[in-house]
């Protein structure tokens, strides 16, 4: 199973554009990436997939550079509302088995 | 409503009772999860089915006991919990194997007393 490594948190103001490194050194050939954006008591959200190159969606980007083994989510001009924890997932190539790690604390400031 | 309804959202249970968490989906999706997320704690991987066959159990207690009586519905059967098992349990699905896009339900806040 490839293994993530996220930043545990990161502040930010208002207005600013934000980008989230994920470290997945051991992502296997069929693998994709996901992320996703976590309000406290309320599940997961999706946001974003990607396999390779660049991705962008009415929410976010997602920057994945040849060798597959990092990924950079990006939000773009973030509000106090983007304030959650973001979680990087590589999938596995079995089953729909991901799991998730500690995810990124992200605190927007005014 | 993301198309993925948890009930209840709230459950209060003592350790010898007996209750049932619930989840529904309409998505078409083929696979179904259940997860565990303790306060400051990551995601916990309970149960997988895909296609209503158990496929992975997380080396979960047998005080947690899933049933998926078919794909649009996942049930966590709960008896003689203890109170380290107050969590938000969360139903996800997804269309199949090997792509991601989780669609998760709200959550059941149970607390054990």
């Amino acid at each position: 199973l490839a293994k993530t490594t996220q930043p545990i948190s990161m502040d930010s103001y208002e207005g600013q554009e934000v980008n989230i490194t994920c470290s997945h050194n051991n992502i296997a050939t069929n693998d994709y990436i996901t992320w996703y954006q976590q309000f406290p008591s309320q599940g997961p959200r999706f946001i974003i997939q990607g396999y390779k190159t660049k991705v962008t969606n009415e929410v976010a980007s997602l920057f994945i550079p040849a060798d597959r083994k990092s990924s950079t989510l990006s939000l773009p001009r973030v509000s106090l509302s983007d304030t959650a924890v973001y979680y990087c997932l590589v999938g596995d190539t079995n089953f729909n088995k991901f799991y998730f790690g500690s995810g990124t604390k992200l605190n927007v400031k005014p | 409503e993301t198309g993925v309804t948890q009930t209840p959202r709230h459950l209060v249970m003592g350790m010898t009772n007996k209750k049932s968490l619930k989840c529904e989906q309409h998505l078409g999706h083929n696979a179904m999860y259940w997860y565990k997320q303790s306060a400051k704690k990551p995601l916990e991987l309970m149960f997988v089915y895909s296609l209503e066959e158990r496929v992975e159990n997380n080396s979960v207690p047998s005080r947690f006991s899933p049933e998926c009586p078919n794909s649009s519905h996942l049930f966590l059967h709960l008896h003689t919990l203890q109170p380290e098992d107050s969590a938000l349990y969360l139903c996800a699905s997804t269309p199949g194997r090997d792509r991601g896009g989780y669609t998760f339900g709200s959550g059941t806040r149970l607390t054990v007393v």
